[in-house]
């Protein structure tokens, strides 16, 4: 069965440091989604992506996140300047047209930052 | 406000038992209304999907959609071992086609083990 994976699965980083979280989405998925879970809490969502450009993002994506699908089959999220309270997992997840199809997740990236 | 409410748990049952999970939320906009599973250390996995209100019965689970009093609930029968991990209900908005881009806004999770 087709699923989405995430690279690397644990990453470490300085704080301030630039880090990029990679995604293999399913392949003849069309919509494509970071969301992210600190520990203890909710799975959040961050942003949605299709036909190449976000197409909605929550109040947690600011100027320091950025998406880009910079070929046929990967996803990534950059982050720019990486603060402690980035440690999270991160979840790439993606789903076809319609949404009763529900959401793909990947198995996740877990982000530290010290 | 986007805000869907769990109890986190943790709920031990032994095996056999028939579990009952819950959820509440308070935007009316939601349509859509799914259960997750979540392994440790894994991502979620879609189980269930329930457009508007009513229910859907699938194998051992049956989600339940109250949108009068903004309810939702999942019951597993015949639970196993198997069956515990976290338990996330999740809601967006939308109409019935071209609701890909819709953000899910997800439950804290209810912790279920089941005992041998």
């Amino acid at each position: 069965e087709p699923e989405v994976t995430q690279t690397p699965s644990h990453q470490v980083t300085q704080m301030g440091q630039e880090v990029i979280l990679r995604c293999v989405p399913i392949s003849n998925h069309l919509y494509f989604y970071w969301y992210r879970q600190i520990l203890g809490q909710k799975v959040e969502f961050l942003v949605s992506f299709y036909n190449n450009e976000i197409s909605e993002k929550s109040e947690i994506f600011d100027d320091q996140f950025s998406v880009e699908r910079p070929d046929g089959s990967n996803f990534t999220l950059k982050i720019r300047s990486t603060k402690l309270e980035d440690s999270a997992m991160y979840f790439c997840a993606s789903s076809s047209f319609s949404l009763r199809d529900g959401r793909s997740f990947g198995s996740g990236t877990r982000l530290t930052v010290v | 406000q986007k805000e869907v409410e769990q109890d986190p748990g943790p709920l031990s049952v032994p095996e056999g038992a028939i579990v009952s999970l819950n959820c509440t939320y308070s935007n009316s906009a939601f349509q859509y209304f799914m259960w997750y599973r979540q392994y440790s250390r894994k991502g979620p996995e879609l189980l269930m999907y329930t457009y508007s209100s009513g229910n859907k019965e699938d194998g051992r689970f049956t989600a339940q959609v109250d949108k009068s009093s903004k309810y939702i609930s999942l019951f597993i029968r015949d639970s196993q071992p198997s069956d515990s991990a976290t338990y996330l209900c999740a809601n967006a908005p939308g109409g019935e086609s071209g609701a890909g881009s819709y953000q899910l806004t997800f439950g804290k999770g209810t912790k279920l083990s089941v005992i041998p």
